[in-house]
């Protein structure tokens, strides 16, 4: 069974512009969550979504939004670029939602470099 | 609010030495409690997870944590370490109701092996 699958590996962009992270989560999988690791802030929450709705939120600010798609697969935006971006991106697949002991299996991220 | 604090942001031991990472947590509610492993320029992987079904959860690669309530402790433990143990681990909870698949990690801890 594949796992995680996220692209690209590694982007750099310009502060000021947008970027589009993508993730497939693992067949059958309808659970995707989003963090963001940095050395400063260490890992934290960006959102959560299943089933093409947003579930969870985490304190981050309103450049950062993502979606769903019909087959699981979903994608996160950073409008308006900031150096402190800058970061590995997370995403994590869940069979469900509403079981928390359900284990996350982790895609190996995006690393964004904002220049 | 659930927060997680692992004491030691670095620790080494030597090859065959006994490996111990400390994990305590804050949680209003029974937490679900997990220690993942993160190496170098990848996602991370799962090592164990306490659900409540035993205290004592063993993992892969012969780690195992306890969960002790009296002190809100989930330390992670492995009897000889190996250098292929080399890693940073991090620690997260999340709690029953509400927060689906959100975790809230600990700052990591880099575990250093030496010959």
């Amino acid at each position: 069974k594949a796992g995680v699958t996220q692209t690209p590996r590694y982007l750099i962009k310009t502060r000021g512009q947008q970027v589009t992270l993508s993730c497939s989560p693992i067949s059958g999988h309808r659970s995707v969550s989003w963090y963001q690791q940095t050395p400063g802030q260490g890992l934290q929450f960006l959102f959560e979504y299943f089933s093409e709705t947003q579930r969870n939120k985490g304190n981050f600010p309103g450049r950062f939004s993502g979606r769903q798609f019909s087959n699981s697969r979903s994608e996160m935006n950073v409008s308006t670029l900031e150096l402190g971006d800058s970061a590995l991106y997370l995403c994590a697949s869940s069979p469900k939602a509403r079981t928390v002991n359900t284990e996350a299996f982790f895609g190996q991220g995006t690393r964004l470099t904002v220049v | 609010a659930q927060s997680v604090t692992q004491l030691g942001s670095h620790v080494s031991v030597s090859e065959g030495a006994l490996v111990l990472l400390r994990c305590n947590y804050s949680s209003s509610v029974p937490p679900y409690l997990f220690w993942y492993v993160q190496y170098p320029n990848q996602g991370l992987q799962l090592l164990l997870k306490y659900t409540s079904a035993a205290t004592l959860v063993k993992g892969i690669n012969g780690f195992e944590a306890e969960f002790k309530k009296s002190e809100t402790s989930f330390h992670l433990t492995k009897p000889s370490a190996h250098m292929s143990d080399a890693a940073e681990y991090f620690c997260a909870v999340s709690e029953e109701w509400g927060a689906g698949n959100m975790l809230t990690f600990g700052g990591g801890t880099r575990l250093m092996v030496k010959p």
